[in-house]
């Protein structure tokens, strides 16, 4: 069945420095994509999405880019802050004949830990 | 707009109790999801509802889950009777999708149940 799945479970980066989170899909199919931000105790929260239309979309430093030859999509997160600490989970859509695109598939997280 | 809402936020129960969960979609929204998470299986799509109609609900556990959406600003999921497995977090989220074939949008998270089955 499809799949998502992030590259990294973890990742630390020193406050100040861009950070980047990858993920890969399985589903040659899906033409929407969306990373989502987790903090503790709260539900998802919507960072940035894509379209396979586009290769790149910018956001207010985020940046998304979208590789469908591999299947591949990453997040960047430019100058880090310790707000930016969380689990970030990646997301595609379940795109079938049936065009049921309603349906994300997502994957397991990455948790973003930032230094001072 | 108040997002969507889910109560209650904490619920802490006995094995073999009904427990239901309740949610309001954002206004405007027609699309309806209950997902589960937790640390081993991670975000689970649970069951969706498109036009209050239930769409799929291959991700529903087993016969003890059950979820109903009467009309287009509310929604519940029933567990009968809870098991200690059953603890996680349950989460809602509503989206807007144009027709059958509509495209996929954003989908809008609530602030989650976390549920504690003893």
């Amino acid at each position: 069945g499809e799949s998502v799945g992030l590259h990294l479970p973890t990742l630390s980066v020193q406050e100040g420095d861009n950070s980047i989170i990858n993920c890969a899909y399985s589903n040659s199919a899906s033409d929407y994509f969306i990373w989502y931000k987790q903090e503790s105790g709260k539900g998802p929260q919507f960072i940035i999405d894509i379209r396979s239309n586009m290769d790149k979309r910018q956001g207010q430093r985020v940046t998304v880019l979208l590789n469908k030859t591999v299947k591949h999509l990453s997040l960047q997160i430019a100058a880090t802050q310790p707000g930016d600490s969380a689990v970030y989970f990646c997301a595609a859509n379940n795109a079938d004949r049936y065009n049921q695109g309603g349906k994300l598939i997502f994957g397991q997280g990455t948790e973003l830990s930032v230094k001072p | 707009d108040a997002g969507v809402i889910q109560s209650p936020r904490h619920e802490v129960t006995e094995m073999g109790q009904e427990v239901t969960l309740r949610c309001k979609p954002i206004s405007g929204h027609n699309s309806l999801f209950w997902y589960r998470q937790t640390m081993m299986r991670g975000l689970e799509l649970l069951i969706y509802f498109n036009n209050n109609v239930p769409i799929d609900d291959s991700g529903m556990p087993e016969d003890r889950f059950s979820a109903k959406m009467p009309n287009a600003s509310f929604s519940t999921l029933k567990i009968q009777p809870s098991e200690p497995r059953d603890s996680a977090v349950y989460f809602c989220a509503s989206t807007m999708k144009i027709g059958d074939r509509g495209r996929s949008d954003t989908q809008y998270f609530g602030p989650g149940t976390r549920l504690t089955v003893l």
